[in-house]
């Protein structure tokens, strides 16, 4: 059975970095879209982006373009999404997401979610 | 960019029939997968590619797709459907994964 398993919740200060991992075990890693969302307090869910390990090439959302950056490790069949100069408005749980071959896909399997909480 | 609109709320007895719509224009040409989020936990794909459902799924749980609307209906309502349920598409245009606003089902 696929198991998708994220690294634990994050304190951060405003202006400092988070990288999120999301290991992926028991199904396809490489050749699938690990996608990654985000949802603040109490609001909706919001794709921010996702990658094909086996290609390499990363797709954000526009709205994270240029402050997010989204990695995969094929050897471990683990994703990455590294936020950087962290805000306040960036507090939320991140989840990823295992999809299909295509981006048009569902999420099949989802990860367990990670709380990064940014405050001075 | 494409918009998809979901009721904030519906509200249904437990055995009843539960309708949640997602609207988007000319949503019928996508295809529409539900997700299912129950209050702290990680959302679960319950209906994916319009009309089918994940193994372990119930059958109470079925959806349709036409025109510019998109419906997950779920029959004979239980307690434990209570949760917020997203629809999602793929937007072409500005090549983006797109998930409407969430509806809050509570069962009375």
């Amino acid at each position: 059975q696929v198991q998708v398993v994220q690294s634990g919740a994050e304190v951060k200060k405003p202006g400092s970095s988070v990288k999120v991992s999301c290991k992926v075990s028991g199904g396809i890693f490489s050749g699938y879209v690990i996608n990654w969302v985000r949802q603040a307090p109490g609001q909706g869910l919001e794709w921010m982006g996702g990658i094909i390990p086996m290609f390499g090439t990363p797709k954000y959302a526009q709205k994270f373009q240029g402050t997010i950056t989204i990695t995969a490790d094929e050897s471990s069949s683990t994703a990455y999404m590294e936020v950087s100069t962290l805000r306040v408005e960036d507090t939320a749980v991140y989840y990823c997401g295992r999809g299909g071959v295509d981006y048009s896909d569902e999420f099949d399997f989802w990860g367990q979610g990670t709380l990064v909480s940014v405050s001075s | 960019s494409y918009v998809l609109t979901q009721p904030p709320s519906v509200s249904v007895a437990p055995g009843q029939t539960a309708t949640i719509t997602c609207g988007g224009n000319n949503i019928g040409s996508k295809s529409v997968h539900w997700n299912q989020q129950r209050p702290g936990q990680a959302p679960v794909l319950v209906v994916y590619d319009d009309t089918k459902r994940p193994s372990g799924i119930p059958e109470r749980f079925s959806a349709s797709n036409s025109g510019n609307t998109a419906t997950l209906t779920i029959s004979r309502v239980e307690a434990g459907d209570e949760a917020d349920y997203y629809c999602q598409v793929w937007d072409d245009i500005v090549h983006s994964v797109v998930f409407g606003g969430g509806t809050k089902l509570t069962v009375l």
